[in-house]
């Protein structure tokens, strides 16, 4: 029972490049989230979920693609990384009007 | 707009004394507040949460919390300190379906 894991735990890649965080979860919750962690900002959120096939954007979304074909699962792609999203990456899930739980999250250096 | 600010950038508290960490809030109605700790690697964990009812709320590790509408306020507490308290704390808001952060109180235990 891991609950909601993150892969890979730490990236390095370079400024261009196409990146993919993972996030799978084993709740059956109806939604997940991605935020990304910046000192003296705390969490912002990049994308949501709903539900399978249904996702929306946060308050930081540019440059940020997401997918959910399968309720468990929860890709964000970084399509061309960029300094700028050198971040530490954190999954949530929840129900709906529950309690978030989050993944240990993924510390992403863009050189 | 909504929010919630953490004051208090960095704490510093010497090991088996009280902390109180300071979170205020801008919402019309009753908000749905909470309390998180990211420890230093690690995920958020829930410390404790209000909806509604009583305004003191107990929750994990020994800490509480009281909710005071007149000063719009959700400060946390914790009457005496351990080094594994160590961690950063962040204060968030529900909004609909997600969590909105403070910036975080990054708190130092020292012996």
């Amino acid at each position: 029972d891991a609950g909601i894991t993150q892969s890979p735990r730490y990236k390095i890649t370079e400024t261009g490049r196409q990146v993919t965080l993972m996030c799978h979860q084993t709740w059956s919750h109806s939604y997940m989230f991605w935020y990304r962690q910046d000192l003296g900002h705390g969490l912002r959120l990049i994308y949501y979920s709903a539900a399978a096939d249904i996702t929306d954007k946060g308050e930081v979304s540019d440059g940020y693609v997401v997918s959910r074909s399968k309720t468990e699962n929860f890709p964000l792609t970084l399509e061309s990384a960029t300094r700028s999203q050198t971040s530490v990456y954190f999954c949530a899930s929840s129900e709906m009007g529950g309690t978030q739980y989050f993944g240990p999250g993924t510390r992403l250096l863009v050189l | 707009a909504q929010s919630v600010t953490q004051p208090d950038i960095h704490i510093t508290v010497s090991e088996g004394a009280s902390l109180e960490l300071r979170c205020n809030y801008s919402y019309g109605a009753t908000p749905y507040l909470f309390w998180y700790v990211q420890s230093p690697g690690q995920g958020l964990q829930l410390l404790l949460k209000y909806f509604s009812g009583d305004t003191l709320v107990q929750g994990i590790k020994g800490f509480e919390a009281e909710f005071k509408r007149s000063q719009s306020s959700f400060n946390l507490r914790k009457p005496s300190v351990h080094w594994s308290d160590a961690a950063e704390y962040f204060c968030a808001y529900f909004d609909d379906y997600k969590l909105s952060f403070g910036a975080g109180t990054t708190v130092t235990v020292r012996a």
